[in-house]
């Protein structure tokens, strides 16, 4: 799996957007970004997957910069609820679907 | 439908003790995996089971195994228990097969494990 990296930490007001960045600058042309996030001493949470095309569901956008070397997850209204350790994960599809090798992912703080 | 189910969720065991810990996944997923997190070493992967066999390992001694049941349902167990086995044990589901969903893991919320 292709190394990826994170900012340790970031900031973010309540209801602005949350950009945060990951850095895959060897991914392979059948690797897949994926984002995960923890609340504290809950179990991770899958956010969103992408291959090479910007993707976008009820929780975050994802969008993955044509060279496919670095994405960024949008959290557009971000909450405090969003206050997380978030997690990008560069991974092969299909197969054996585990050992996914989590980082140290970015802590988000969503402040008032 | 319901989650990830795990087992006890709070524990403590004492030095030399064993201890085994249980997941029940999803409905319809057939691929458990499960992780220890520590402060120290963050969340490592430790071993999926698919089909009652063991398909990938991580790099954890002898003392940690497990299995999984012809339901699906996993159990892993830690003998000879160290204080440095305390930690947040988590396990996953998620589909087997082809495709980018396959790396969608569902998580529980884990098993505190405390060694004294």
């Amino acid at each position: 799996d292709a190394k990826t990296t994170q900012p340790p930490s970031m900031d973010c007001a309540e209801g602005r957007a949350a950009n945060l960045p990951c850095n895959h600058s060897t991914i392979s042309g059948n690797e897949y970004v994926y984002w995960y996030r923890q609340i504290h001493s809950q179990g991770p949470q899958y956010i969103i997957h992408g291959l090479k095309n910007n993707e976008t569901n009820e929780m975050a956008s994802l969008i993955i910069t044509e060279d496919r070397k670095s994405s960024t997850l949008i959290l557009p209204h971000a909450t405090l609820r969003d206050t997380a350790v978030y997690y990008c994960i560069v991974r092969v599809g299909g197969g054996t679907a585990s050992k996914l090798t989590f980082g140290t992912g970015t802590r988000l703080q969503v402040t008032l | 439908k319901a989650g990830v189910t795990q087992t006890p969720r709070y524990l403590i065991k004492t030095r030399g003790q064993q201890v085994t810990l249980s997941c029940s996944p999803i409905s319809g997923h057939r691929s458990v995996s499960w992780y220890q997190q520590t402060p120290g070493q963050g969340l490592q992967f430790l071993f999926e089971y698919f089909s009652e066999t063991q398909r990938n390992k991580g790099n954890f001694p002898g003392r940690f195994s497990g299995r999984q049941f012809s339901n699906s349902r996993s159990e892993m167990n830690v003998s000879t228990l160290e204080l440095g086995d305390s930690a947040l044990y988590l396990c996953a589901s998620s589909l087997y097969g082809q495709g980018s969903g396959a790396n969608v893991l569902t998580f529980g919320a884990g098993s505190r494990l405390t060694v004294l």
